[in-house]
């Protein structure tokens, strides 16, 4: 265990539906990430939190809306989705200082239908 | 485009020989990191290496690091059948607070 948990690990979701994925970590970081993996594309970031606050959105579609209520909590809402959406989402989370080691969970595999 | 591309994309290996695989990245970076993701689960950092090292180790790992050529080795020596995992190179920036990732090599190491 890397002390960063994911639930689901896995959610099947039709394109009007609500759901969220949620990202906890133990560590004391003060940073944490969300990261999209789709099939045979590199890792792309889609948010960065630092402290709370958003520092970075990689022009992510409106339909990801992520929170961050404590340095300890991410969630990532998600509404209206599609198909092209379902893949791999990692959370990670790291310190925020000059050595950037990030520590992943384990990701929750989302199948939009 | 990415930051960084790995080299090749796979690779297959019998169980005892060593793997070696690239990183090319593009723009400063502040350190490179190698990662390992087995089958759909998360990544695992496995080393670090900063801008001003060429070279470092970690038990079986070896990572070198060349920023005149932009790009970074990852060696596994006398590899085992659980090494079987994509290895991800990941780069951040001088800005800090991101990390850029490149599209993997995959490892097969046969028994």
């Amino acid at each position: 265990e890397t002390g960063v948990t994911q639930t689901p690990r896995h959610l099947v979701m039709g394109m009007t539906n609500k759901k969220s994925l949620k990202c906890e970590q133990h560590l004391g970081h003060n940073a944490m990430y969300w990261y999209k993996q789709s099939a045979k594309k590199p890792l792309e970031l889609m948010f960065v939190y630092s402290l709370e606050e958003r520092v970075e959105n990689n022009s992510v579609p409106s339909r990801f809306s992520p929170e961050c209520p404590n340095s300890s909590h991410l969630f990532l809402h998600l509404h209206t989705l599609q198909p092209e959406d379902s893949a791999l989402y990692l959370c990670a989370s790291s310190q925020d200082d000059s050595r950037l080691e990030a520590f992943f969970g384990q990701g929750t595999r989302l199948t939009v239908v | 485009s990415q930051q960084g591309e790995e080299d090749p994309q796979a690779l297959s290996i019998q169980e005892g020989e060593n793997a070696t695989m690239n990183c090319s990245y593009k723009t400063s970076i502040n350190n490179l990191q190698w990662y390992r993701q087995n089958s759909g689960r998360g990544l695992v950092h496995l080393i670090l290496i900063r801008s001003n090292e060429r070279e470092k180790h970690s038990g079986r790992l070896r990572v070198t690091l060349d920023t005149s050529k932009k790009s970074s080795s990852l060696l596994i020596t006398a590899s085992r059948a659980a090494d079987t995992a994509s290895y991800f190179c990941a780069t951040e920036s001088p800005a800090g607070n991101k990390l850029t990732f490149g599209g993997g090599t995959r490892v097969l190491v046969k028994p």
